[in-house]
């Protein structure tokens, strides 16, 4: 199985900081890698498909990059809205794995 | 507009079994591939099962194979699992969510979630 590393596990932030959140595959995923956003009692929410494309209906403010195995979700300005768990998952191989996790929380 | 709507969630007891559906509406159901993704209360996502668009093919994490079941009736826009041989550690919420059309097993559309709880 792929082993997704997410990194930090939470990181705390202003209104307007850039945020850049990491993920590590085990092995090499090329680009098949999906960032999703949940906010507490929310489902999660598809932001980022193959590595750098963007979800209809995001906001431009989101962005991802990478491939192989290291890939960054990026929040250019954070906003109020923002504050929630980060999640990166593979779409390379069954079984599909999730990373454990990014809390971005309000400094 | 596109809607997952689960039900069958509860308290079963260690060994038991549990069937969860999933309505769907809002989109060509036939058309899609469809999961199902766990989730313990204030904990991480894990995938649990894939079904193709004839129900023809199917996937599952090492920790449900044997014990779920997933099928899908596309003349009723219905995803099923079929849990047996209920376990604790299968205490979570289940979401079904839908395969993103055009790419590689992403989930563009998830349900509400419905709890399932294994306990004596």
């Amino acid at each position: 199985d792929i082993q997704m590393t997410q990194s930090p596990s939470s990181v705390s932030a202003s209104v307007g900081d850039r945020v850049t959140i990491t993920c590590r595959a085990s092995q090499g995923i090329s680009s098949w890698l999906a960032w999703y956003q949940q906010k507490p009692g929310k489902v999660p929410k598809l932001l980022i498909y193959a590595a750098s494309s963007l979800q209809s209906g995001v906001p431009s403010r989101f962005s991802g990059s990478g491939s192989g195995t290291d890939f960054t979700l990026t929040i250019s300005s954070l906003q109020p809205e923002d504050f929630a768990t980060y999640y990166c998952q593979q779409g390379n191989s069954f079984p599909l794995t999730f990373g454990g996790g990014t809390k971005v929380e309000i400094k | 507009e596109v809607q997952l709507v689960e039900s069958g969630g509860g308290l079963v007891q260690p060994g038991g079994s549990l069937r969860l559906s999933c309505a769907a509406s809002g989109f060509t159901f036939s058309s899609d591939w469809m999961h199902w993704v766990r989730q313990v209360p204030g904990k991480g996502l894990v995938w649990v099962s894939r079904i193709n668009t004839d129900g023809s093919g199917t996937s599952y994490a090492d920790s449900v194979k044997g014990r779920f079941t997933i099928s899908r009736d596309n003349a009723k826009n219905t995803l099923y699992l079929q849990m047996d041989s209920l376990r604790a550690e299968d205490t979570a919420v289940y979401y079904c969510a839908r395969d993103r059309p055009g790419s590689n097993y992403y989930f563009d559309y998830w349900g509400q979630g419905t709890l399932v709880t294994v306990s004596s």
